[in-house]
């Protein structure tokens, strides 16, 4: 079965700061890969995708990702967060069995 | 457009008792998923259905069941409700079934077993 794992449970910057949140997946086949953001009160919203071609991804509200084979890896990072970033963000990995595997979330939390 | 609702929002129930969990897809969306999350464990995938076929499974037991209807809205039951089937309920549609579909989830049904 796949796993995801993600390396950090709770991150907390200032305003300004870069973000990059590392995510691991266990399959070695074929593998889409997503990035979901649920904001305090909110439901669970897809930040952006990767499914094939350009390993580097961009997404919503100034987000990306890269995807690196190699190092089963795809992190994701912004360069410049505002307050309104802060959230919990979930890597989530679907391959050949079609279920959508997610890591355990990392809580973002952004100072002004 | 409508995103996916669920009902009820939030329910309490106690332990030996059964529940039915709503999911309205998107309108057009014909593949509905069920998570349930929980602090311990995240987010765990229940089942998917498509056209009114269970499509896929996670590992949780039997008394976890689903169904899908002619109009895509699906319907989750528990049966004998355990203490630890206390989360959220998330259902999640997508237009087809295909891995690299787009999931869009709703806000969840929050059950309490009492």
């Amino acid at each position: 079965a796949q796993s995801v794992s993600q390396h950090n449970h709770h991150v907390i910057l200032s305003e300004a700061a870069s973000l990059e949140l590392g995510c691991n997946y266990s399959y070695g086949g074929t593998v889409n890969l997503f990035w979901y953001v649920q904001y305090p009160g909110q439901h669970l919203q897809l930040l952006l995708k990767y499914f094939s071609g350009d390993p580097l991804v961009k997404g919503i509200k100034g987000f990306e990702a890269e995807f690196i084979k190699s190092k089963f890896s795809f992190n994701l990072r912004k360069p410049s967060v505002q307050w309104s970033d802060t959230a919990e963000y979930f890597c989530a990995s679907r391959g050949d069995d079609y279920k959508l595997s997610f890591g355990a979330g990392t809580t973002v939390t952004v100072r002004a | 457009k409508a995103g996916v609702t669920q009902t009820p929002r939030y329910l309490i129930k106690t332990r030996g008792q059964q529940v039915t969990l709503s999911c309205s897809p998107i309108s057009g969306h014909r593949s509905v998923s069920w998570y349930q999350q929980t602090p311990g464990q995240g987010l765990q995938f229940l089942f998917e259905y498509f056209s009114e076929t269970q499509r896929n499974k996670g590992n949780f037991p039997g008394r976890f069941s689903g169904r899908q209807f002619s109009n895509s809205r699906s319907e989750m039951n528990v049966s004998t409700l355990e203490l630890g089937d206390s989360a959220l309920y998330l259902c999640a549609s997508s237009w087809s079934s295909a891995r690299s579909d787009t999931q869009y989830f709703g806000p969840g049904t929050r059950l309490t077993v009492l």
